[in-house]
């Protein structure tokens, strides 16, 4: 199973919105409503941001938001703040496995 | 507070086996779904495989290239999951986290280094 596709680096200035996207398969993105999407800081655990494609869990910022489309999902950053910068990665199910995206190193400028 | 804390890692040489813990305290383990997620160093996250639980069968699912070689289990009186690695290669080097899966990967430890080195 090969890894979701996701731009390796965003960069937005303060206060911008910036969208990530993850692109896979009929096989997993376009098959199941369940995307997620994480945020790791160097040398922490990833946190979990979005689920099932676009719920939020609580204690997460409104400014963070997720879609999909086809094969492709989406998670987008408004008013982007410096803490924001970090790695970002998608993961879908995909029957009775996970597969992750490549991961994105988003830049606050 | 769901806490999720790791255990177990360290240095191994090629061919050799390690077992990995996880201790869980805040939720109902027993309930729990768990999932094994390693990152190996500079690259991203990668699913190892899962151990359902027991009211649910109690099954585990692998990703392929741990298939054969590394077995997930889970002791719900202890509210500990464990996973087995044996014939370990040197690209097992990783981080390796325990998750709750519900079924994202709501809960995360600080996760435990393998390193698979002569």
């Amino acid at each position: 199973q090969s890894a979701l596709t996701q731009p390796a680096s965003v960069s937005g200035s303060p206060g911008q919105s910036i969208t990530i996207s993850c692109t896979g398969t009929s096989s997993d993105v376009g098959n199941y409503n369940l995307v997620s999407w994480y945020q790791q800081h160097p040398g922490k655990a990833p946190k979990l941001m979005i689920y099932e494609g676009s719920k939020r869990p609580s204690g997460v910022s409104n400014r963070f938001s997720g879609s999909k489309s086809g094969n492709t999902a989406s998670l987008t950053i408004s008013g982007l703040q410096a803490e924001d910068e970090a790695d970002y990665y998608c993961c879908s199910y995909a029957a009775t496995f996970y597969v992750f995206g490549t991961g994105t190193k988003v830049t606050v400028l | 507070e769901v806490q999720l804390v790791e255990s177990g890692g360290g240095l191994v040489k090629p061919g050799g086996s390690l077992r990995l813990s996880c201790a869980a305290s805040g939720f109902t383990f027993s309930n729990a779904w768990m999932s094994w997620v390693r990152q190996a160093p500079g690259k991203g996250l990668d699913w190892v495989g899962r151990i359902k639980s027991k009211t649910d069968g109690g099954t585990t699912d692998y990703a392929a290239p741990v298939k054969g070689r590394f077995t997930i289990s889970r002791d719900d009186s202890k509210n500990t999951l464990f996973l087995q690695m044996n014939s370990l290669k040197t690209e097992d080097t990783a981080v390796y986290y325990c998750t709750t899966e519900s079924p994202h990967f709501d809960y995360w430890g600080q996760g435990t280094l393998v390193t698979v080195s002569s």
